[in-house]
């Protein structure tokens, strides 16, 4: 069964460094979300990207977050500058429509800022 | 704005004994409605939909708009059903992101 890959499981970085999050959505899927959840804390939405662009995004996903779609198969979020509450599992998913399918998640990358 | 509300961080209860993890909700349009269940090194699956109305692995949801709520039951619970749960709402109309609550983490006791 397809699935979501996300990488790498675990990224560590220095605060004021950029990371790029990658993940491979399932192959015939059109909406693809970023979510991440601060340790202890609930799985908050930052981004849904359909069609080559941003659809939604919530609060956090301020100016130092951006999303990319490079080759068709890859998704990508960069963080330009991180910060230590940047520290969270990052996790993909993609679905195939906005009717209520299922959303199928990635198994998460765990980034630490130092 | 939309919001997904759980009030067990923990429930543990017997093997064989019914279990309800609790899932109230607050939005002013008509809620779509999931539970994910995320099991130990695994990753987050969903379990059921409202919209489905079905019955995966003993559990079922219904949705109460009157109380906003979306309960999740099993009658028999087994050991195996031990992991976390996630009640998720999704607003119509929207990009179908997720709204999470803070999760049920579930222990089924031999």
């Amino acid at each position: 069964e397809p699935e979501v890959t996300q990488t790498p499981s675990h990224q560590v970085t220095q605060m004021g460094q950029e990371v790029i999050l990658r993940c491979v959505p399932i192959s015939n899927h059109l909406y693809f979300y970023w979510y991440r959840q601060i340790l202890g804390q609930k799985v908050e939405f930052l981004v849904s990207f359909y069609n080559n662009e941003i659809s939604e995004k919530s609060e956090i996903f301020d100016d130092q977050f951006s999303v990319e779609r490079p080759d068709g198969s890859n998704f990508t979020l960069k963080i330009r500058s991180t910060k230590l509450e940047d520290s969270a599992m990052y996790f993909c998913a993609s679905t195939r429509g906005t009717a209520p399918y299922e959303q199928y998640f990635g198994p998460g990358t765990r980034l630490t800022v130092t | 704005a939309q919001r997904v509300t759980q009030p067990e961080k923990l429930l543990s209860v017997f093997k064989g004994a019914p279990v309800e993890l609790k899932c109230n909700y607050s939005y002013s349009g008509s809620p779509e409605l999931f539970w994910y269940v995320q099991y130990s090194r695994q990753r987050l699956q969903l379990l059921l939909r409202h919209i489905s109305r079905e019955s995966i692995k003993g559990f079922t949801a219904d949705l109460n708009k009157g109380e906003t709520s979306f309960h999740l039951k099993k009658p028999f619970a087994q050991e195996e059903d031990s992991a976390m749960y996630y009640c998720a709402l999704t607003a119509s109309g929207s990009a179908r992101q997720l709204t999470f609550g803070s999760g049920t983490q579930l222990t089924v006791l031999p």
